[in-house]
């Protein structure tokens, strides 16, 4: 069945850059997603991108999909200590986007 | 716009009851999608509502139930609670392949 993998924890300096790595099982995935969830709170949609792409960029975050490899990262530029989070890859498993498989997530720890 | 929103956002039960949670998509989203949230499983898909008829369902027990009305709200109920039931139950609501979150309701389950 599908699957979505993710490291499970990052460590950053205020101001470095985070990147964050997932891969996924679907080839079939039209839309990949990254959401970010805060402590007590549900999930935010950072960004998506569409299977057709190879790179997204949306002022500091730009996502990069390799389609052979089933592979996508999240890269936060200048991350700050608001960033810290836990980071969620998932890939949707219809064409409507309405049912997601989602990675464990990853705990993005900021210090300054 | 306002967000989705589910209610109760907290809510205690003992083993053996059932319980339904709500869910409000936002204005003018027509597809509401619920997720299961723990430590353990991490987040999974439970089923998907489009136009008051079930179009999507994860791989959950037929414990696990829901339904929409025709104003797209949503509710789903879980019938005789287990412990393992705990979990934070998040819904969203579908625009243009987008999924937007609402805050979860955190069931525990004693």
């Amino acid at each position: 069945g599908e699957d979505v993998e993710q490291s499970l924890f990052l460590s950053v300096r205020e101001g470095d850059s985070s990147v964050i790595n997932c891969t996924y099982t679907d080839s079939s995935s039209t839309y990949l997603y990254w959401y970010k969830q805060e402590p007590g709170a549900g999930l935010q949609l950072l960004t998506y991108i569409f299977s057709n792409m190879d790179m997204k960029q949306d002022q500091r975050l730009t996502v990069l999909l390799n389609k052979k490899d089933k592979h996508l990262s999240l890269r936060i530029a200048d991350t700050q200590t608001g960033d810290s989070a836990i980071y969620f890859c998932a890939e949707s498993v219809n064409q409507a986007g309405t049912a997601l498989i989602f990675g464990k997530g990853t705990t993005l720890s900021v210090s300054s | 716009k306002a967000g989705v929103t589910q209610t109760p956002r907290y809510l205690i039960k003992t083993r053996g009851q059932q319980v339904t949670l709500s869910c409000s998509p936002i204005s003018g989203h027509r597809s509401v999608s619920w997720y299961q949230q723990t430590p353990g499983q991490g987040l999974q898909f439970l089923f998907e509502y489009f136009s008051e008829t079930q179009r999507n369902k994860g791989n959950f027990p037929g414990r696990f139930s829901g339904r929409q009305f025709s104003n797209s709200r949503s509710e789903m109920n879980v019938s005789t609670l287990e412990l393992g039931d705990s979990a934070l139950y998040l819904c969203a609501s579908t625009f243009q392949e987008t999924q937007y979150f609402g805050p979860g309701t955190r069931l525990l389950v004693l």
